[in-house]
């Protein structure tokens, strides 16, 4: 059962245009989300995050916009460089049912390509 | 300060044999997660540790595989007589002491693990 699913497994954008990966989710105990971005052959690396009292967070050139009542959430890249090519990650937080930890829930990542 | 450490890179067993990777969190995190990457898929969780405890383990096969984060020294993921399907990127996480509040995970660079 995919609690966390990005439906599209691969992107592919203009250099300068606007990209948008979606992501969403099925639990409603989810109250904190995380984009990762991941290069081949390396580890992923922190994007950006929103927490679920937001319904958005901007970062320069990326921004995640949250809908709860979708239980959806998007990362848009303006404008999209090159650089930006990578696997993104959606990742969702919950606490767990013991103490203060949490675990993230993953999805299983959108491919973005960007054209020169 | 050094990021998150995963030995060896890359790692080659026959079937049958046992797989040790090794995790280094960053300086300071006492909160360390594996996850699996099998080819063409997304990141699956496996296990979240503390110092000397297994907080989660829900992700872990039931069989040939355990994990540790003793006192002193690094994490161990432990995949006893190594099959095929084992064959994958691991990747480790780490996060400082956050009581639940603090969402966001290092990522070392992996671990590719190919069995022969």
């Amino acid at each position: 059962d995919q609690q966390v699913k990005q439906n599209s497994p691969s992107l592919s954008v203009q250099e300068g245009r606007i990209s948008i990966l979606n992501c969403d989710y099925t639990n409603s105990m989810f109250d904190y989300f995380l984009w990762y971005k991941k290069y081949p052959a390396e580890g992923p690396t922190f994007l950006i995050s929103i927490s679920s009292i937001k319904d958005k967070n901007e970062d320069g050139r990326f921004t995640v916009f949250l809908n709860k009542s979708a239980k959806h959430l998007s990362l848009h890249i303006v404008p999209s460089q090159p650089g930006d090519s990578a696997v993104y990650f959606c990742a969702a937080s919950l606490r767990l049912e013991a103490g203060n930890n949490r675990k993230l829930i993953w999805g299983l990542g959108t491919s973005l390509a960007v054209n020169p | 300060n050094a990021g998150v450490m995963q030995n060896p890179r890359h790692l080659v067993r026959r079937r049958g044999q046992e797989a040790r990777l090794r995790c280094s969190p960053m300086k300071g995190h006492s909160h360390v997660y594996w996850y699996r990457q099998l080819p063409e898929e997304g990141l699956k969780f496996m296990v979240y540790l503390q110092k000397e405890n297994i907080i989660d383990e829900s992700g872990m096969p039931k069989e040939r595989f355990s994990a540790e984060f003793p006192k002193e020294g690094p994490s161990i993921l432990r995949i006893q007589q190594v099959v095929r399907g084992d064959s994958a990127a691991y990747f480790c996480a780490s996060s400082p002491l956050g009581l639940g509040i603090y969402n966001e995970q290092f990522f070392g660079p992996g671990t590719r693990l190919t069995v022969l």
